[in-house]
């Protein structure tokens, strides 16, 4: 089956200019996750969706950044006013979890956005 | 709060040779942990995982790991190393009582021919 996919693969923008990624989760997953990678580093968490309930806002680095998932399914994540220092790789993840049973943890990852800021 | 940590930056074995990726955790209660893969230019790769049941957890590509609740450590181990796995592995922990995952800051496993 088709895996969690992410577009653009690449993203070059300027300074002050808003940027949207998006992020089309594995059909069924439940949960959503946006990380950021910075060039040979670890991932910081963004921000997390599951189910009905309030997305954990809690990693998102400033008000510049924002994120919506739309029908329980895909997410966009927007920078606005984009700076240099949040040039990166924006990675997103889906998992499967039951309210029911049937929860498996582990997170699926799409190829992610590279971000360059200029 | 919980955390984890992998304590090398890189890791240089043999081709042929056993491999170990170190990591260790701070949680409260029983932690759920992860390990990822990812390869030059692509996304994190599921390898395996503990929630519960055995210590020896077996995964993809011939790895496993085991959960030492005592020294609070999951390394990541395999036999025989070969060079096409070298790449960069992460470990993850639960965040307890969410479904959040916090990641270690990666280790770069490089297997010479």
């Amino acid at each position: 089956g088709a895996g969690v996919s992410q577009s653009p693969s690449n993203k070059v923008t300027e300074k002050g200019k808003d940027v949207e990624l998006r992020c089309d989760p594995i059909s069924g997953h439940t949960a959503l996750y946006w990380y950021r990678q910075s060039l040979g580093q670890g991932l910081e968490f963004l921000i997390y969706f599951q189910g009905n309930s309030a997305p954990d806002k809690s990693g998102l680095p400033s008000d510049r950044f924002s994120a919506e998932r739309t029908g329980g399914s895909v997410s966009t994540l927007t920078i606005q006013r984009t700076q240099q220092e949040d040039s990166a790789v924006y990675l997103c993840a889906s998992s499967l979890i039951g309210l029911a049973g049937g929860t498996s943890y582990e997170q699926y990852f799409g190829p992610g956005t590279r971000l360059t800021v200029t | 709060a919980q955390s984890v940590a992998q304590p090398e930056d890189q890791v240089n074995v043999a081709e042929g040779n056993p491999l170990t990726v170190k990591c260790t955790y701070s949680v409260s209660g029983n932690p759920y942990l992860f390990w990822y893969v990812q390869y030059p230019n692509r996304g994190l790769q599921f390898l395996l995982k503990y929630i519960t049941g055995d210590n020896l957890v077996k995964g993809s590509y011939g790895f496993e790991a085991e959960f030492n609740k005592s020294q609070t450590s999951f390394h990541l181990k395999k036999p025989s190393a070969l060079v096409s796995d070298s790449a960069l592995y992460f470990c993850a922990v639960r965040d307890k009582g969410t479904y959040k995952y916090i990641f270690g800051t990666g280790t770069r496993l490089k297997v010479l021919a």
